[in-house]
């Protein structure tokens, strides 16, 4: 049964640059999107971004310019960058496949000076 | 795309029903003739879960209390006889911007 493992930074300083990285196993990659999508009180759930395994992307418009979601087919990895991030960027983020039926464990992320 | 889930919070008797609605802010009848409406669990300190997909149809080892109904931008999912391991928050979601509910909460009385 397919798994995903999340792994990254969970500290950062305003500005900073958030990186994360998706790991599928047990599974195919391919023929799926693969999601990024984090939770906040404030925002509750909010897709942030897919790929494919060509690295066609989809972003979320209000994200999209501090956005770059790539892949590493080799490794079935997928990852996400978020540039200079703020207090509200401060979240559990998870990765998830296709229509989200398959999640991770989600990382708390938190962005403090 | 706007995704207004209503009752914020439900508290169920075990064997009770409970319904949970949503409505958009647009239709999310697609071109292709389907409805991309989603409902997901978040049990307690997990990852949420897919329970349906595509207004109505269960995902694999859902069971078959939970239904999903609606179209256009009226979507509802019914639980027909709630259980203590229904216990979380809700989630519905379109399938078109990926646009998520605020949740609704569901305990046990």
């Amino acid at each position: 049964q397919v798994q995903l493992q999340q792994w990254g930074a969970g500290l950062l300083k305003p500005s900073e640059t958030l990186s994360l990285t998706c790991g599928v196993y047990y599974g195919s990659f391919s023929g799926y999107y693969w999601s990024w999508i984090r939770q906040s009180p404030e925002k509750g759930l909010e897709w942030i971004g897919e790929i494919d395994q060509r690295g066609n992307t989809n972003y979320n418009p209000s994200l999209k310019s501090r956005l770059t979601i790539s892949v590493d087919t080799s490794k079935n990895q997928f990852s996400l960058k978020l540039t200079s991030v703020t207090a509200t960027d401060t979240a559990v983020y998870y990765c998830a496949r296709g229509v989200f039926d398959v999640w991770g464990q989600g990382i708390m992320v938190t962005v403090s000076s | 795309i706007a995704m207004t889930q209503t009752p914020l919070s439900l508290s169920v008797s075990p064997g009770q029903p409970a319904s949970i609605s949503c409505n958009s802010s647009q239709s999310l009848l697609h071109r292709s003739g389907k409805t991309y409406v989603y409902w997901y669990l978040q049990k307690p300190g997990q990852s949420p879960q897919l329970l349906i997909y595509e207004v109505s149809s269960r995902f694999s080892g859902v069971p078959d209390r939970f239904s999903g109904s609606g179209s256009g931008t009226d979507f509802t999912l019914k639980i027909s006889r709630v259980e203590a391991e229904d216990v979380g928050t809700y989630y519905c979601m379109e399938g078109i911007f990926r646009t998520f509910g605020r949740g609704t909460k569901v305990e046990i009385k």
